[in-house]
């Protein structure tokens, strides 16, 4: 089993520039997560999908949109990137709201 | 929303001593977790713990859902504890989970 899988690793955009992170999780879970972690801080819940069907706004969902394409797969989409943008996401995934959670190895994004 | 504090923000032990991390959180929950991030970022699950007490190896949690606090218990620490730790919480209102600030350990060989 591979778990929660993120693409990509590494990431560097310019400012205005779009793109899309993927994650796919095998391990049949009905909810998924994206977070943000920035330099020295906790985890900030992006948007969270809890279940197939379903999207809903985390703590900081401005500047971002999701698509909850299957069970298995949740993608956060930046469409014009800013500097403040810049942190490490994560995709996180679970069975339910009173489960453990898997997370991803993450991916560092850097907006100049 | 749910606030979620944890204590003490940093720990610096000699590798073998013990040490207790707190999680305070100011309402109910119905899922209070506890995760490890190595010095590698990688995020790892210790306990699943919305109440009571629970062991794995030299780790031990405990959480008083009456009194809104968590408890991790570290014994004979080894340099491989090292990182950030982390209690996370879901409110009985729904899927939204609240990170606390993590507890940043160092342990000395």
């Amino acid at each position: 089993n591979a778990g929660v899988t993120q693409t990509p690793k590494f990431q560097v955009l310019k400012t205005g520039q779009s793109m899309t992170l993927q994650c796919a999780q095998d391990m049949n879970h009905n909810s998924m997560y994206w977070y943000r972690q920035d330099p020295g801080m906790g985890l900030r819940l992006i948007y969270y999908s809890a279940s197939e069907g379903t999207t809903d706004k985390g703590e900081v969902p401005n500047g971002y949109n999701v698509s909850r394409l299957n069970k298995r797969e949740f993608s956060l989409r930046l469409e014009s990137a800013a500097p403040s943008q810049t942190s490490v996401y994560f995709c996180a995934s679970t069975l339910s709201e009173r489960q453990s959670s898997y997370f991803g190895a993450g991916t560092r994004l850097s907006v100049l | 929303g749910i606030q979620v504090e944890q204590s003490p923000p940093d720990l610096i032990l000699q590798e073998g001593a013990n040490s207790t991390l707190r999680c305070n959180f100011s309402d109910s929950v119905n899922n209070l977790q506890w995760f490890h991030q190595n010095p590698w970022g990688q995020l790892i699950n210790l306990f699943y713990i919305p109440s009571g007490t629970k062991q794995n190896g030299r780790l031990s949690a405990t959480t008083v859902a009456t009194e809104r606090y968590s408890l991790l218990y570290i014994s004979s620490s080894q340099t491989t504890d090292s990182g950030v730790y982390f209690c996370a919480v879901v409110g009985t209102g729904g899927f939204k989970t609240i990170f606390g600030a993590g507890t940043r350990l160092f342990v000395k060989a």
